[in-house]
């Protein structure tokens, strides 16, 4: 079975501090690997997807197959970055995503 | 704009008295699903329909049911619900094209059993 871990429920920092949010899997063949984000009153939307290789909103998430982690990172975050972000995982071929509990981003003027 | 509109956004039901969710689409998508989220934990998979053919998840529960008219519409239909059914319930609809297709959510409909 597939399953997505968030470590941390909820990270808060300052404006400016560097932002590292945690993703592990447990998938035995190739996932693939997408973040979402809501941001307060929005609908959850796809910020970026591991195969895109692209960043997103100065958001990057390198798959690391052999840690089975995707963690979204972020050199220097903003206010407007406050939000929850979800990790998702998709088996090979499966159109099905499987959602971690999501992490709570606050930044801090 | 082409999107995913849940109706309503809140709903309040009385314990055991049945309730449907509605869900509808503008993106034409092959696929619907619907989420059940309770707090601080993950959306949970119930159920979905990749055009007519509906896929119930092995541990949903017999008293959520679901009905998809068209290509449009989705509803979730709880029968009977109890107090740990309240909860957000999150409609989402894909392509279904593969493992890089992305979901594409509406605003939720939270659900109080009162």
């Amino acid at each position: 079975a597939q399953r997505v871990t968030q470590p941390e429920k909820l990270l808060s920092v300052f404006k400016g501090a560097p932002v590292e949010l945690k993703c592990n899997y447990s998938y035995s063949g190739s996932p693939e690997l997408f973040w979402y984000v809501q941001y307060s009153r929005q609908r959850l939307q796809l910020l970026l997807r591991h195969i895109s290789r692209e960043s997103i909103k100065g958001f990057t998430a390198d798959l690391n197959k052999g840690e089975t982690s995707f963690h979204l990172k972020k050199p220097f975050a903003q206010e407007e970055d406050s939000a929850m972000y979800y990790c998702a995982l998709q088996s090979g071929g499966s159109y099905i995503p499987t959602f971690g509990r999501g992490t709570s981003l606050i930044v801090h003027p | 704009d082409a999107m995913v509109i849940q109706n309503p956004r809140y709903q309040v039901t009385q314990f055991g008295k049945p309730v449907t969710l509605s869900c509808s689409q503008t993106l034409n998508h092959n696929v619907m699903y619907w989420y059940q989220q309770k707090s601080s934990q993950a959306p949970k998979l119930l159920f979905h329909y990749y055009d007519k053919d509906f896929n119930n998840e092995a541990d949903t529960p017999d008293n959520f049911q679901s009905r998809r008219p068209n290509t449009s519409f989705c509803f979730l239909d709880i029968r009977s619900p109890g107090l740990g059914d309240a909860a957000m319930y999150l409609c989402a609809t894909s392509t279904g094209t593969g493992g890089l297709t992305e979901a594409f959510f509406g605003q939720g409909t939270r659900l109080t059993v009162v």
